[in-house]
Parts: C-alpha cells; sequence; structure tokens
C-alpha cells in the first residue's frame, strides 16, 4: 500500500530565505509525481508535474526534484515570498491501470515579510 | 491549460436534504473524474473514481447510497450527498486527468458543504 508522508508539516521562515519541501513514499512504482499549493478554503494548484523517467522539473522560482529509488521528492523554493503561505501537497500517482493518486498531509508554509 | 469547473463553490443545507455537487472539465474529455474529501487542516481523502458511462468505485469506507456519483458525460461528473447530517460538512474536490497534459490532474476549486 502507497503511503506519503511530507516533512516538516509546518515551516515558517522569513522573506526572502531558500527553502526545501520533503515528500517521502513507500512505494517506489509510480507513475508521476505532482506538487499542489492549496490556499486557505481554495481549490488545489499545480506547480509541477515530475513524470517517473523525470529526475526534477523547474517552473520560476520552483524546483522539483525526484528521486523514485529511494521514495523521495524535494520542492525547492527560492527567494521565498509572503505569497509563497500556503500549504503545500505532493501527490504519487500510482502505475496501475487503476490511475490512483495518493496525497500526503502537506505541509503549511509561512512566509514572514 | 486544462480547467475543471467545480458548482456551487459554497451551500448551506438542513438536515435530511439532498446537495448535488457538479464538477466539469471545460476543455478536455474526461473518462475518468475523482471526488475527495478534507477535513480542516488536514490531507484530501479519496472517496470515490468516477468512470464515464458505469459505476463508480468507492474506496474502503465510503458509504456508496451516501454518496452517490454520476459521470453521465465524458465532462460532467456529479456528486449528490443523500440525506445530509451535520457530519458530512466538509470540504469537497473533484479532479480529472487531462491525457494530454502528460498525465497530470486538475482540480476543481472546491465545494464547502455546511449541513444544519
Amino acid at each position: 500500500k502507497q503511503e506519503v508522508t511530507q516533512i516538516p508539516a509546518a515551516l515558517s521562515v522569513p522573506e526572502g530565505e531558500n527553502l526545501v519541501l520533503n515528500c517521502s513514499f513507500t512505494d517506489s512504482a509510480i507513475y508521476n509525481l505532482q506538487w499542489f499549493r492549496q490556499d486557505p478554503g481554495k481549490g488545489l494548484t499545480s506547480l509541477l508535474l515530475i513524470q517517473s523517467s523525470q529526475r526534477e522539473q523547474t517552473s520560476g522560482r520552483l524546483n522539483a526534484s525526484l528521486d523514485k529509488s529511494s521514495g523521495r521528492s524535494t520542492l525547492y523554493i527560492a527567494a521565498s515570498q509572503p505569497g509563497d503561505s500556503a500549504t503545500y501537497l505532493c501527490a504519487v500517482r500510482r502505475r496501475t491501470s487503476y490511475d490512483k493518486v495518493i496525497f500526503g498531509p502537506g505541509t503549511s508554509l509561512s512566509v514572514i515579510p | 491549460g486544462a480547467v475543471v469547473s467545480q458548482h456551487p463553490s459554497r451551500v448551506i443545507c438542513k438536515s435530511g436534504t439532498s446537495v448535488k455537487i457538479e464538477c466539469r472539465s471545460l476543455d478536455f474529455q474526461a473518462t475518468t473524474m475523482f471526488w475527495y474529501r478534507q477535513f480542516p487542516k488536514k490531507s484530501l481523502m479519496l472517496m470515490a473514481t468516477s468512470n464515464e458511462g458505469s459505476k463508480a468505485t468507492y474506496e474502503q469506507g465510503v458509504e456508496k447510497d451516501k454518496f452517490l456519483i454520476n459521470h453521465a458525460s465524458l465532462t460532467l461528473s456529479t456528486l449528490t450527498v443523500t440525506s445530509a447530517h451535520p457530519e458530512d460538512s466538509s470540504f469537497y474536490i473533484c479532479s480529472a486527468r487531462d491525457q494530454t497534459g502528460g498525465g497530470g490532474y486538475t482540480f476543481g476549486s472546491g465545494t464547502r458543504l455546511t449541513v444544519v
């Protein structure tokens, strides 16, 4: 059974700091991994999608890496801004025809001006 | 990019009544959609997988008769919370996969259900 964990559960940093969010999964047989952002009371916004054959993806100040063999992914946020404050969720799609996606519990990020 | 529209965004209903939530893929066809429930400050819990033209697949512990799912077309799935009770109050989110988008998932904006 695939389980996804995220560390830390909550993080508070001063503006401008670079930071790393961690995601771990127990079953390395995945199809892809996706990072999402969720603002309070809102839906999910996709940030980065990494296919199982890829090692990283970049979008602006965000960089996500994937190490399937160790069951880990990291989301790197450069030069953090108050607008980055949100909950960040990683989600793993299983390599089966069932297409199920398993979410981690999320990391709540607060960037202090 | 792919857009999923979810309606309504907020609904308040009385105990015992039923509420329908719609999830539409606006610019792509989705043979499969997913319904999630999220409790306050918790992650998303998959409730069921909605398959176009066939019965939904429910996760363990989710009551099929309570949460009715219909996927009548390639762009629309509905979740009906029947005989709602206060404990059904939650944030419900749907998602769909855009086949042309690398297998990533797009989410609706969610529905905040409050049962009074």
